[in-house]
């Protein structure tokens, strides 16, 4: 069946490099998102990638997708405290099953 | 552009009460997508709707739970008969089309006494 893991906590300093990985089994998910979300706040998108992509960079943000081993990383350079909230992975198969199926997030913490 | 709006934030029902949640999608989004967030879970997918259709409901619950997408007005997730399980956060969803990125609206804290 479907399913995507995240290991569940990271911590970095302030002015590191965040990565967030994520292992998503449906080899067939053709979008992948990874969402944001701040203490009692709803889910912000923060970027996607299509499954024929390898790399996306937007700003500080970095996406990076090994299809052959089925992972999705998130890298954050110049880490700052707002960063620090949980980020969840999220893919979605464009066939007949057209749901988003959700990791259980990474908890990152910056400290300062 | 208004995002995805959700009300009310906090719902605090007593137990076999119903409860209402409503949810207003993006300008031109005629994509619904509804999930529930329990404590330090995921998401958990719950029902996904068109413009007066239920497109997936697998996730939803067999009983007391129904959701909606009018042709005018918001859409409605149903709760009746609640109970102290159904506490969660539900979070509302919307995309201008099935495989295009889903914006989520801040929703709505379900507490149950």
């Amino acid at each position: 069946g479907e399913d995507v893991e995240q290991s569940l906590f990271l911590s970095v300093r302030e002015g590191d490099s965040s990565v967030i990985n994520c292992t998503y089994t449906d080899s067939s998910s053709t979008y992948l998102y990874w969402y944001k979300q701040e203490p009692g706040a709803g889910l912000q998108l923060l970027t996607y990638i299509f499954s024929n992509m390898d790399m996306k960079q937007d700003q500080r943000l970095t996406v990076l997708l090994n299809k052959k081993e089925t992972q999705l990383s998130l890298r954050i350079a110049d880490t700052q405290t707002g960063d620090s909230a949980i980020y969840f992975c999220a893919g979605i198969n464009a066939g007949n099953n057209r749901k988003l199926i959700w990791g259980l997030g990474t908890s990152l913490a910056v400290n300062p | 552009n208004a995002g995805v709006m959700q009300n009310p934030r906090h719902l605090v029902r007593r137990r076999g009460q119903e409860a209402r949640l409503r949810c207003s999608p993006m300008k031109g989004h005629s994509h619904v997508y509804w999930y529930r967030q329990l404590p330090e879970e995921g998401l958990k997918f719950m029902v996904y709707l068109q413009k007066e259709n239920i497109i997936d409901e697998s996730g939803m619950p067999k009983e007391r739970f129904s959701a909606e997408f009018p042709k005018e007005g918001p859409s409605i997730l149903r709760i009746q008969q609640v109970v102290r399980g159904d506490s969660a956060a539900y979070f509302c969803a919307s995309s201008w089309d099935y495989n295009q990125p889903q914006h989520f609206g801040d929703g709505t804290r379900l507490s149950i006494l």
